[in-house]
């Protein structure tokens, strides 16, 4: 099982919808990141997110940390054929030295 | 700046043969971390280094050893390969911890065992 649970694990919407992903988990993270992975190429990060209830926005995407620091959303708006990617979310422990990665969630965004 | 070099891109490998994926980084970072990617999955975490010297095991170590005698190189070395080893690779380095210093990751090394 994984310490990171990401869903949808696929998501298929029409260029202009909006769309959320999910990534939660039952432990806490002092920190945790979103990554975009396009085929081919090593993840991006996208944003890192550190104090519960913190939300960051970037362009049309939104980023939210839970205020337990369990769990984090990421919501784009009026989606666009760019944003076709692997979305990606990674928890570090206790401000440790590595990151734990969730399974994904693959979005395809349709002209 | 080059960034996080891999080398090679593809491979295929026999069971049983050896090799080394190379990875290389020219930003000076302290902190160097080796992941696998199986298809339409995330990233596990095999290996990483806080600094030359210092090695240390992830989430999925087995069949696999690293070493880190200089700051820019960090080989993954695959002993007796094995078709459960056939994965992407991913090679990233990072200036220190990751909640203040991003991740970057090289291109990927794509292995096939058969």
């Amino acid at each position: 099982t994984q310490l990171l649970e990401q869903s949808p694990q696929f998501l298929s919407i029409q260029e202009g919808e909006n769309l959320t992903v999910y990534c939660n988990s039952s432990s806490v993270f002092s920190s945790l990141q979103w990554y975009r992975q396009e085929p081919g190429e090593g993840p991006v990060l996208l944003v890192t997110v550190v104090t519960g209830g913190e939300v960051k926005k970037l362009k049309r995407l939104t980023f939210q940390f839970g205020d337990a620091r369990k769990d984090s959303s990421l919501h784009i708006t009026a989606a666009q054929p760019g944003d076709t990617g692997l979305y990606l979310c990674a928890g570090e422990k206790a401000a440790g030295n590595k990151l734990t990665f969730g399974g994904g969630t693959r979005v395809l965004v349709k002209p | 700046n080059a960034g996080v070099t891999q080398t090679p891109k593809f491979r295929i490998l026999k069971i049983g043969q050896s090799m080394t994926l190379q990875c290389t980084q020219d930003m000076n970072h302290n902190y160097m971390y080796w992941y696998r990617q199986d298809p339409g999955m995330g990233l596990k975490l095999i290996y990483y280094s806080v600094g030359a010297g210092i090695t240390d095991k992830g989430e999925v170590p087995n069949g696999y050893n690293v070493s880190r005698s200089t700051t820019e190189d960090f080989p993954l070395r695959l002993e007796l390969a094995a078709p459960s080893q056939t994965s992407v690779y991913f090679c990233a380095s990072s200036y220190s911890y990751p909640r203040d210093y991003e991740q970057y990751f090289g291109p990927g090394t794509r292995l096939t065992v058969t």
